[in-house]
């Protein structure tokens, strides 16, 4: 089977870094995706990892570790709208299927 | 605009009433998911589709049914609603599932309350 962790909520001030982690189990793994949902919004893309490392995409990075089953977002220079669920999902090595985390609601203030 | 659409947004029925949420993607894409989404649960996946006329279960697709006749489309039906499919659907598509250059794109969603 195929199962996901990750924290289900996480607190923090505008201007600060957060990071979320999750470590998965699953049967054949492909790569780790992360997911940001706004209240009552679709998920939208916001970072992949396929291989070992860190990849930067403005103020979000993702990081994977393969041999440990795990990896985290960073987010940086944290504002308000940044308030919002983050998914991890896992897709498999057949590419039939992206298995989804339970979510991480992360509140900003101010 | 590339976009993946779905209909109805919101629907209140009743136990038993059959209905299908049509799903529509202009990106060509060959794969296509069903996913509900409830508080605490995350996002789950009830049916997929690599392809026009292949489609396999999900996590979670008792109670519902799905078709690909065509490669942009992709309906859910759900033959006899019971309450605990109150929900909150998504409709995805994608080049495929493993993510990367394959990223879903998903659809506004649907709030489906069966009383």
């Amino acid at each position: 089977g195929q199962s996901l962790e990750q924290p289900s909520e996480v607190t923090a001030v505008e201007g600060a870094i957060v990071q979320i982690n999750c470590t998965y189990q699953t049967s054949g793994f492909y790569g780790l995706s992360w997911y940001q949902q706004h209240d009552g919004g679709a998920p939208t893309f916001l970072s992949y990892n396929a291989l070992d490392g860190l990849e930067e995409t403005g103020r979000f990075s993702s990081f994977l570790s393969r041999s440990d089953s795990y990896g985290y977002l960073l987010l940086q220079e944290l504002q308000m709208k940044d308030s919002a669920s983050y998914f991890c999902a896992v897709s498999n090595q057949a590419g039939t299927a992206l298995i989804f985390g339970k979510g991480t609601t992360l509140s900003v203030s101010s | 605009e590339a976009q993946v659409t779905q209909n109805p947004r919101y629907l209140i029925t009743v136990t038993g009433k059959k209905l299908t949420v049509t799903c529509s993607q202009n990106m060509n894409h060959e794969y296509m998911s069903w996913y509900r989404q409830d508080p605490g649960l995350g996002l789950r996946q009830i049916y997929y589709s690599m392809n026009v006329e292949v489609t396999d279960k999900g996590d979670v697709p008792e109670g519902y049914k799905v078709s690909r006749k065509e490669k942009r489309n992709f309906p859910l039906i759900l033959e006899s609603p019971s309450p605990n499919q109150t929900s909150l659907y998504f409709c995805a598509s994608s080049l495929g599932a493993r993510g990367g250059e394959e990223t879903q794109y998903f659809g506004p969603g649907t709030r489906l309350l069966v009383l």
